[in-house]
């Protein structure tokens, strides 16, 4: 079983609708990473939290809009996506956030745009 | 841009077969970690190497740095069904984020 959950599974939305991926963690980990994954694609990084402060943006369209509410928890707000935006959404974390930590993912939301 | 190039691509054999994946990058990296993403999950850390020509064993999977710390292959003996799925190499890009490698898909028939 992963340590880092993420909901829901499965998301399809259209592409004027706003919805919301989660991720949780309860392992004391200080940074929180958003990934998107295309099929049979390395993820791509989207964002990282370190200590619950944006850290890292990678010119990541506004219709994508993170948010850390606190240590354990990273949202990912979206809201008139595309559908190239069709794709796994992957959180993941580590200990302090140094890039040669070692990175937890969950097991991702595959979303699909209509 | 540290890029980090995964051969092969895509590799399907049958069970009880051994298998080599390479990793390499024409930059140096302070270490490597390999990972595995199963179909439907999210990728999991196998092993992380840090220093040049180390070895790392793993059950049946053999994991090398090389020396100059540029390139690093996996090694699987007797392959397993349960050995499917995407192999990803990872290195350190800055302070906080990590490259990737293109990715190897292996497919172990039964």
């Amino acid at each position: 079983d992963t340590e880092v959950t993420q909901t829901p599974k499965h998301l399809v939305m259209g592409m004027t609708n706003k919805k919301s991926l989660k991720c949780e963690q309860h392992m004391g980990h200080r940074a929180m990473y958003w990934y998107k994954q295309k099929a049979k694609k390395p993820p791509e990084l989207m964002f990282v939290y370190s200590y619950e402060k944006l850290s890292i943006n990678e010119s990541v369209p506004s219709r994508f809009s993170p948010e850390c509410p606190n240590s354990s928890l990273l949202n990912l707000h979206l809201h008139a996506l595309q559908p190239e935006d069709s794709a796994l959404y992957l959180c993941a974390s580590s200990q302090g956030g140094l890039s040669n930590q070692p990175q937890h993912f969950g097991d991702g939301t595959r979303l699909s745009i209509l | 841009t540290q890029l980090l190039e995964q051969s092969p691509q895509f590799l399907s054999i049958q069970e009880g077969e051994n298998l080599t994946v390479y990793c390499n990058s024409s930059s140096v990296f302070s270490s490597l970690q390999w990972y595995r993403q199963e179909p439907g999950e999210g990728p999991v850390l196998l092993v992380t190497v840090v220093t040049g020509g180390e070895v790392k064993k793993l059950k049946r999977l053999t994991f090398q740095f090389g020396d100059a710390r540029k390139d690093s292959s996996l090694h699987i003996t007797a392959a397993q069904p349960g050995d499917t799925g995407l192999y990803l190499c990872a290195g350190p890009r800055g302070y906080q984020k990590v490259t990737f490698g293109t990715g190897t898909k292996l497919q172990v028939i039964p």
